[in-house]
This record gives C-alpha cells, structure tokens and sequence, in this order.
C-alpha cells in the first residue's frame, strides 16, 4: 500500500497570507489527523477528521482550520499567517476505530515557512 | 489533562551499551502508548505499540501502570539506533500526545 502522501512538501508565504496543505491517507484509511511541529513545542496535535467530520481539536486558535473529503484526503488551512507558524506541518492517517489501540502512520510533513 | 514526559533531550551511548530511553506519562483513563522513531531525513514511523507487547530491532518497552512508565529499552545499541525518539500517548481515537522527544546517539 502507498503510505501517506502530503503536498506540497515545501512552502514560502509572508505574514498576513494563507495557506492550504494537502493530505492523502492510506487508501482505507478514514481518519486523518493533523500535528505541528516546531523545535520549540515539539509536537502538538491540531484536529482530527473521520468520515468528513471533525471529532478531535487541538489548542490552536481559529485561524487553522481542516476539511476532508469523501475520499478521505484532507486539507488544512491557515489563514492571516503568523511567523510562529514556521513549522513542519504532519498528517497521520489511521482506520479510525472509535475504540481499541489506533495505529497512526506518519506522512513526511509540508515544511511552511513564513517570511 | 494527559501528559507525557521524556527526561532526557539528548542520551548518548556506546556501540554494544544497553540503552533506555524513559518515557513517563499522566493519564486519568486507560492508555494506549507508543513509541515513534524518526531517523534522519525520515518520516515518522512507528516503533512500537505497548498493547503488541514486540520486539522491534531489538527494542522493547513495557507499560508500568503503577509507575505511569513506558520506558523503551534495547540491550545492545548500534549505530544506525542513533535517531530522534518520541513517546505518544494516544488517548481518543486520532488524537495522541506526544514527549519532546530524546535523541539517541550511538557513538562507535
């Protein structure tokens, strides 16, 4: 199986800009989780989508926002760009099981960069 | 609120040394903890799950409920285990939280 595929992998905006990140799953996968990672807070996760609703959040302010689609891929969005958001941006991908051990599985993140 | 906390930013060892890397976690309900492995240049990956109770190149962890640990343990280190190291704790579904991480070098 093809593994978890993030576009574009790299990425320049300046301040006030917004971005748009994209995210395949693992084909039958339906959950799609999103993280932030900076050298300074390390990893923290952003929102979780399963079957096109949003079921987990993170502590992020409203400019960040998700989507995901019916296939499954997800987009997140973040808007009026900050320079702390300079980040690696993962997606995870998962079956989604509300119960039992859920096994994450890691795309190679959209590297953003804000100037 | 859960929590999970790795002591150490960085531990460096010998080649052939024994190797732990510590991994405490705070959580009111049931955990599920894993351990995530991310080599240079790499993606994250997964190393492994507390519930497999496995062995993967050659490491193991056991959860400790009592000491609210899931310390990652290899015998023998090699050089190509240098890599970053993160514990998770996965606590609703896609949500997991996640240590600072522990980078581990293995000297020749």
């Amino acid at each position: 199986k093809a593994g978890v595929t993030q576009t574009p992998r790299y990425l320049i905006k300046t301040r006030g800009q917004q971005v748009t990140l994209s995210c395949s799953p693992i084909s039958g996968h339906r959950s799609v989780s999103w993280y932030q990672q900076t050298p300074g807070q390390g990893l923290q996760f952003l929102f979780e989508y399963f079957s096109e609703t949003q079921r987990n959040k993170g502590n992020f302010p409203g400019r960040f926002s998700g989507r995901q689609f019916s296939n499954s891929r997800s987009e997140m969005n973040v808007s009026t760009l900050e320079l702390g958001d300079s980040a690696l941006y993962l997606c995870a991908s998962s079956l989604g099981r509300t119960s039992g051990v859920v096994t994450q599985y890691f795309g190679p993140g959209t590297r953003l960069l804000v100037l | 609120a859960q929590r999970v906390t790795q002591p150490e930013k960085l531990l460096s060892v010998f080649k052939g040394a024994p190797v732990e890397l510590k991994c405490n976690y705070s959580y009111s309900g049931s955990p599920e903890l894993f351990w995530y492995v991310q080599y240079s240049r790499q993606r994250l990956q997964l190393l492994l799950r507390h519930i497999s109770r496995e062995s993967i190149k050659g490491f193991t962890a056991d959860l400790n409920k009592g000491e609210t640990s899931f310390h990652l343990k290899k015998p023998f280190a090699q050089e190509e285990d240098s890599a970053m190291y993160y514990c998770a704790l996965n606590t609703n579904a896609g949500k997991s939280t996640f240590g600072d991480g522990t980078t581990l070098t293995v000297k020749p």
